[in-house]
């Protein structure tokens, strides 16, 4: 099946611990997204990468690093520098660098840090 | 900067009849607007699309209006379901952007009841 899978589905971690969320595709997908939602919220942009060993911050990228050392995979790291990390995180591809294609979500991760 | 927001944060249909969730955006540049469907905890799923050279598009029991002239759009959901029940976003982007990015509203949960 082609898709895009997020590992864990569920992370605790204590605060000042950073932590990395794990985003794969086998949709031979060029872009890459990360959002962040927060309940009663919109999905707001982390980061995003067009292609392999490039990325762009997103709207709210402060306390947050990503790598594309793979075109299947885009890893987020959560720092300890993020004030409120607590959140639903979402990864998400597409096959164009530009819009007009849709983006295809991964199930999410859902990140608590106490 | 571009926006989008939604009329009703809250939809509640009974079984059986039509849902119309609504959607209002800012930025008159957009050409390219998208709607998903979120369950509970899940990652977002295309409903469908349409592009700024249309004024109307079907799907399967589903149909997304854009009115260009008061920047807004709509999605109609025939003969709801109680599997119709989640929250539904909408999204604007600028097709060939390169910054190859969407930006989504903050949802309407709709509520189906047997």
């Amino acid at each position: 099946d082609g898709g895009i899978t997020q590992s864990p589905k569920y992370l605790f971690r204590k605060e000042g611990q950073n932590v990395t969320l794990s985003c794969e595709q086998n949709l031979n997908h060029d872009a890459m997204y990360w959002y962040r939602q927060d309940p009663g919220q919109g999905l707001r942009l982390i980061y995003y990468s067009q292609i392999v060993n490039d990325f762009q911050k997103g709207d709210i990228a402060e306390g947050y690093s990503v790598s594309r050392e793979k075109k299947e995979s885009f890893p987020l790291t959560v720092t300890s520098a993020q004030k409120n990390p607590t959140a639903f995180y979402l990864c998400a591809s597409s096959s164009g660098d530009y819009v007009g294609y849709e983006q295809y979500f991964g199930p999410g991760t859902r990140l608590t840090v106490t | 900067g571009e926006s989008v927001g939604l009329h009703l944060p809250t939809l509640s249909v009974q079984e059986g009849d039509n849902s119309i969730i609504n959607c209002a955006y800012s930025n008159s540049a957009s050409d390219y607007f998208i709607w998903y469907k979120q369950e509970s905890g899940k990652g977002p799923q295309f409903i469908i699309d349409i592009r700024s050279n249309m004024d109307k598009r079907q799907g399967q029991r589903v149909t997304v209006l854009l009115n260009k002239t008061v920047k807004h759009l709509s999605l109609q959901i025939a003969a709801t379901q109680p599997g119709d029940s989640a929250v539904y976003f909408c999204a604007e982007g600028i097709r060939g952007s390169t910054l190859g990015r969407l930006y989504f509203g903050r949802g309407t949960q709709l509520t189906v009841w047997p």
